[in-house]
Formats: C-alpha cells, structure tokens, sequence
C-alpha cells in the first residue's frame, strides 16, 4: 500500500462547479498536510497548509483534514478555467528534518 | 514572499556534457532545498536532500556521482548532471523550507533538461 494514495483523473467538471479532491494515507504520524496546484509544466504552487484535523479555509479553496479516517480533500467553489491544473496533497510528521511525502496528483479540467 | 527562482528554465545539451541547474531562495533563507525529477503526466519524484553546509542525503536508486548537489549558502543550491545521456532528459524541481519547524516547501519555476 502506498503512503499516500490520490486519484489521478482526469476529473472534468463545468465552470461554476465544487470541485472535491482527496487523498487518503496510511502513517497515522503525518500531523502537517498541504495541497499544491501544478500548471503543465511549471513548479507546484502552495495552496493550502493545515496542521491536524479541521478545516481551513482560504477564498474559493476549503482544506478539510480528517485524520481518525486518515483522509484529506480539498474543495473548490465555483471553479474557474483558470483552476485547470494538477492538484498534488502532500504531508510529512513535521520533524526537523522529516520529508515530505507527495500523492501522485489529481488532473482536474474546468470546461467553460 | 517565500519565492524560489531556478535557472535556466530550459536547457538542450549533447550527450556527454555536463548541466548545472541553480535554486535560489529570493526572499528567505533556506537550511534545507530538495530536488524533484518529474516525468510527463507523473508526481515529482525525490532525488536528494540538500542541507546548507552539509552533503546531501540522496534517495535510494539516485547516482550521486550522477547528479551532484551543492548546497554551498542559505539561498543556493546546485543540481549538476554530470556527463548527460538521453534518458537524463527530464524535468528537474527544486524546493526550498526555511526554518526547522516550518513543514511547507515552495517550489522553483522547474528545469526542462533535453539530452541529445
């Protein structure tokens, strides 16, 4: 079973649409769980970052952590063309030196 | 704030040659930068670890006489690709955390390296 585990899509969705994206994991110690938004070809961007369970919320993105189900999602309200991109989770145990363990990214496209 | 800068962005080299990669850390200092390789359509894969000061910690099936890491200040790290073959060919991340106690990493633009 792999750490992290995120569905790869494609995920297709209308403008205005909520977007849900999830991952689930295994390693009850990750405490530090982030999402980043990948353009084609270009560096992931940091969306969201949230320690342990609860929500955050930050405009159209709402991060949700459930770590009793060992479960993460990440909402887009009234998504835009503009959020065609690949969404990567990511999270770590958040020790010093402690690395940070990606999901393989969900492609997701917004259709005008 | 927390912006990282690589260069070059794009890069075409005969098989052979040797190719240096540079992150940069514009706005912060960064004890500890990672390097990715990202093939089409796939996740970022971990090459190695760079700490400032120190060798870096490569992952496992990863040449370390392949891909040389300097890591010589608190904003630069150094990828090179030691004599480059096709199968080299590939999309190279770098990252950078500031501070221990800080888990969020912020990306460079990425490398576009072709082997010829």
């Amino acid at each position: 079973q792999k750490e992290v585990e995120q569905d790869p899509g494609p995920l297709s969705v209308p403008e205005g649409a909520i977007v849900s994206l999830n991952c689930t994991y295994s390693n009850s110690a990750f405490q530090y769980f982030m999402w980043y938004r990948q353009y084609s070809r270009k560096g992931p961007e940091l969306l969201m970052y949230t320690y342990s369970s609860g929500n955050k919320e930050d405009g159209r993105f709402t991060a949700q952590v459930d770590k009793s189900s060992k479960y993460i999602s990440l909402f887009i309200r009234d998504s835009q063309p503009s959020d065609s991109a690949t969404y990567l989770c990511a999270m770590t145990r958040g020790t010093s030196y402690d690395k940070v363990i990606f999901g393989p990214g969900t492609s997701l496209s917004v259709i005008p | 704030g927390a912006v990282v800068s690589q260069h070059p962005s794009w890069v075409i080299c005969k098989s052979g040659t040797s190719v240096k990669i540079e992150c940069r850390s514009l706005d912060f200092q960064a004890t500890t930068m990672f390097w990715y390789r990202q093939f089409p359509k796939q996740s970022l894969m971990l090459m190695a670890t760079s700490n400032e000061g120190s060798k870096a910690t490569y992952e496992q099936g990863v040449e370390k006489d392949k891909f040389l890491i300097n890591h010589a200040s608190l904003t630069l790290s150094t990828l090179t690709v030691t004599s480059a073959h096709p199968e080299d060919s590939s999309f190279y991340i770098c990252s950078a955390r500031r501070d221990r106690g800080y888990n969020e990493q912020f990306f460079g633009p990425g490398t576009r390296l072709t082997v010829l």
